[in-house]
């Protein structure tokens, strides 16, 4: 199994800002994932982080809203721009655990736009 | 495009009771299927998943589900709930694309255990 930590857990943030949430996982993978849920929803997969080349965007994301970063196999990092409040929701990292196809999530970060 | 249904938005059982959540699923192959648990401010803990053979899986605390292809349905069971089973339960399916896994959820349902 894999370890995942989120940070931060929880922030408030004013609309017009961008907050910024990173994933660590203590051992590698390769395969990482973003998801949202938004508030009493399921869970929406936002993007694939790919190590060493741009995130893979799921419909209806784009990388200017969420950009991401995959600088190593460990460590990857969301980024949600220029928020409005549409954009509270909770923020989960996810990794593929290698062979068996099981997902491992964070706890996520929930995220509160004013 | 696969696509997850958890009919019951919220369920209520007594503690002791059995349980049966629904899952119902669409994709055009063979599908990987999975379960998911939410306690309240976690994250998701997989509590079991069918990739092939056996269509009865067996899960982590005390937990099963039946795979039945002809009815599209994998659904969660459990003989006698505990008071630490009120959660947010998650079915999922999962494609392999690309050589990506993706699950696709279904909107959950949320079990309350009463006394």
């Amino acid at each position: 199994s894999a370890v995942i930590s989120q940070k931060p857990s929880r922030d408030i943030c004013q609309r017009g800002t961008s907050l910024t949430i990173q994933c660590q996982v203590d051992s590698q993978v390769t395969m990482m994932f973003w998801y949202r849920q938004q508030p009493g929803q399921s869970l929406t997969l936002i993007a694939t982080a790919n190590q060493g080349s741009e995130a893979t965007y799921e419909s209806g994301f784009v990388i200017d809203k969420f950009p991401i970063s995959r600088p190593n196999l460990t460590f990857s990092t969301l980024t949600v721009s220029n928020m409005s409040p549409e954009d509270s929701s909770i923020y989960l990292c996810s990794v593929e655990s290698s062979g068996t196809g099981e997902l491992f999530f964070g706890e996520g970060s929930r995220l509160t736009v004013l | 495009a696969q696509s997850v249904t958890q009919p019951d938005i919220h369920i209520t059982v007594s503690e002791g009771a059995s349980l049966e959540l629904r899952c119902n699923y669409s994709y055009g192959a063979t599908p990987y299927l999975f379960w998911y648990v939410q306690s309240p401010g976690q994250g998701l803990q997989l509590l079991l998943k069918y990739f092939s053979g056996d269509t009865l899986v067996q899960g982590i605390k005390g937990f099963e589900a039946e795979f039945k292809r002809s009815q599209s349905s994998f659904n969660l069971r459990k003989p006698s709930v505990h008071w630490s089973d009120a959660a947010e339960y998650f079915c999922a399916v999962g494609a392999r694309s690309r050589g990506n896994e993706k699950l696709t959820f279904g909107t959950g349902t949320r079990l309350t255990i009463i006394p």
